[in-house]
């Protein structure tokens, strides 16, 4: 099992730019998540999906949109890059919310290093 | 707002020797508390997890500790190698909340080297 894979790892975008980061598990988690980790800050949610075909926004979803095609498949868009959104991006999933959160851990990919100038 | 600090930010520590990490939080009540080890350009992965009836977990020469009345967890390493040098991350789940990640608490992490 591959756990939960994102594309691409690296990204320098312009302001203005747009771009899709990707993400992929094969688990086969219900729930899914984008979280952006900052210096100095801890990871904040950005928008989640409780199955497919669904998503909701978390604590900071401005500037971003979402979309869950596919159970397995979770992608993060930026359609106009600014520099504020320089930061490590961390898509995450987890058993369905209907499972005892003990036994439910957060399965992080490797994140999307993104730079915008 | 429901809040975990951890401290201290940062820890440089040789190898062999033991260290204790601390996370102070106000989510209350509390469903449980997981630690995180994040090593550099990777993912968190899940280290431990306490309900707030338990008092410590181990997993091998990681043991944590809470005390649910003072909202204290500590994460203690014992016999650190090198490999231990990554960073920390606490993170809190508030009572009532099942599976979904999405109302989860994290810490700011606290990052450990381990020289020789």
């Amino acid at each position: 099992n591959a756990g939960v894979t994102q594309t691409p790892k690296f990204r320098v975008l312009k302001t203005g730019q747009s771009m899709t980061l990707l993400c992929a598990q094969d688990m086969n988690h219900e729930y899914m998540y984008w979280y952006r980790q900052d210096p100095g800050m801890g990871l904040r949610l950005i928008h989640y999906s409780v199955g497919e075909g669904t998503t909701a926004k978390g604590e900071v979803p401005d500037g971003y949109n979402v979309s869950r095609l596919k159970k397995q498949n979770f992608l993060l868009g930026l359609e106009s890059a600014a520099p504020s959104q320089t930061s490590v991006y961390f898509c995450a999933s987890s058993y369905s919310g209907r499972e005892s959160s003990y036994n439910s851990p957060l399965h992080f990919g490797n994140g999307t290093r993104l730079t915008v100038t | 707002k429901n809040q975990v600090e951890q401290s201290p930010q940062s820890l440089i520590i040789l190898e062999g020797k033991n260290c204790t990490l601390q996370c102070n939080y106000t989510v209350s009540p509390f469903s449980n508390l997981r630690w995180y080890k994040q090593d550099t350009g990777r993912g968190p992965v899940s280290l431990t997890i306490m309900t707030f009836s338990e008092n410590t977990k181990s997993n091998g020469r990681y043991t944590a500790t809470l005390d649910a009345d003072t909202k204290q967890s500590s994460l203690h390493i014992t016999a650190s190698q090198l490999s231990d040098s990554a960073s920390y991350i606490c993170v809190v789940t508030p009572w009532g909340v099942t599976g979904g990640g999405n109302k989860l608490t994290f810490g700011t992490g606290t990052q450990l080297k381990v020289e020789l």
